[in-house]
């Protein structure tokens, strides 16, 4: 199936610091890319949907000053967390799916903690 | 709005046993239904899905049907093996997904299952 890779799979990082998640597609060109959060036990909710060339759509209650998502190209989405804050750690994952096909496929994910 | 109940877990079972995971959602029209699996360490994977009322989806011994009247789409498998043991998640998309949002996905929480030697 396809392969999508996202980079760091764990970042610890200093509160005030800014944290870059990358999202990569290495088999097919992504016109579309999700963004998802899931607390511990919990399950994984949607933060944005980022289409290439376009600004990212987000969902009702996620700040989008604080998660800038930019999706450059077809195989590339980065999601950054500015300033992060200690209740900004949790575990992020992406997805990616193509025009015309409706299956999504997942990153591994990234375990961001602030300190 | 839509929503995604999954069973509680963990599941625990030993290697052999029957296998069901409970789900039901709430959605207007007909969405799609799908089941996710992640393995340890790995990212979700599709393990299958199914599209329109009475449809079954099947992959790997596992399967689920597609159940309008009831709004359930339960995970079963007749005989687990170790290797399955991951978390389960139940998943829809809704009917008319499109424009800026395509293809949004509402999960349920994630069941764990442990199958046993």
């Amino acid at each position: 199936g396809a392969v999508v890779s996202q980079h760091p799979s764990w970042v610890i990082c200093k509160s005030g610091t800014s944290v870059k998640i990358e999202c990569r597609s290495l088999d097919f060109q992504a016109t579309t890319m999700f963004w998802y959060r899931q607390f511990p036990k919990q399950s994984l909710m949607l933060m944005a949907t980022s289409n290439e060339g376009s600004k990212a759509t987000y969902e009702q209650g996620v700040e989008k000053d604080k998660f800038l998502i930019n999706h450059a190209s077809l195989t590339l989405s980065t999601l950054t967390v500015t300033s992060a804050h200690p209740e900004d750690s949790s575990f992020y994952i992406c997805s990616a799916t193509w025009r015309a096909q409706n299956i999504q496929y997942f990153g591994a994910g990234t375990r961001l903690s602030v300190l | 709005g839509n929503s995604v109940t999954q069973m509680e877990g963990p599941v625990t079972l030993s290697e052999e046993a029957f296998l069901t995971i409970n789900c039901t959602y709430t959605a207007t029209g007909y969405p799609s239904l799908f089941w996710y699996v992640q393995y340890p360490g790995e990212g979700l994977q599709l393990l299958l899905k199914a599209t329109k009322a009475d449809d079954k989806g099947s992959n790997k011994g596992f399967e689920a049907t597609y159940r309008k009247e009831t709004t359930s789409f339960h995970l079963e498998k007749g005989s687990v093996q170790v290797s399955d043991s991951a978390v389960y998640f139940c998943a829809l998309r809704a009917a008319n997904a499109g424009g800026t949002s395509y293809g949004k996905l509402t999960f349920g929480q994630g069941t764990i299952l442990t199958v046993h030697p």
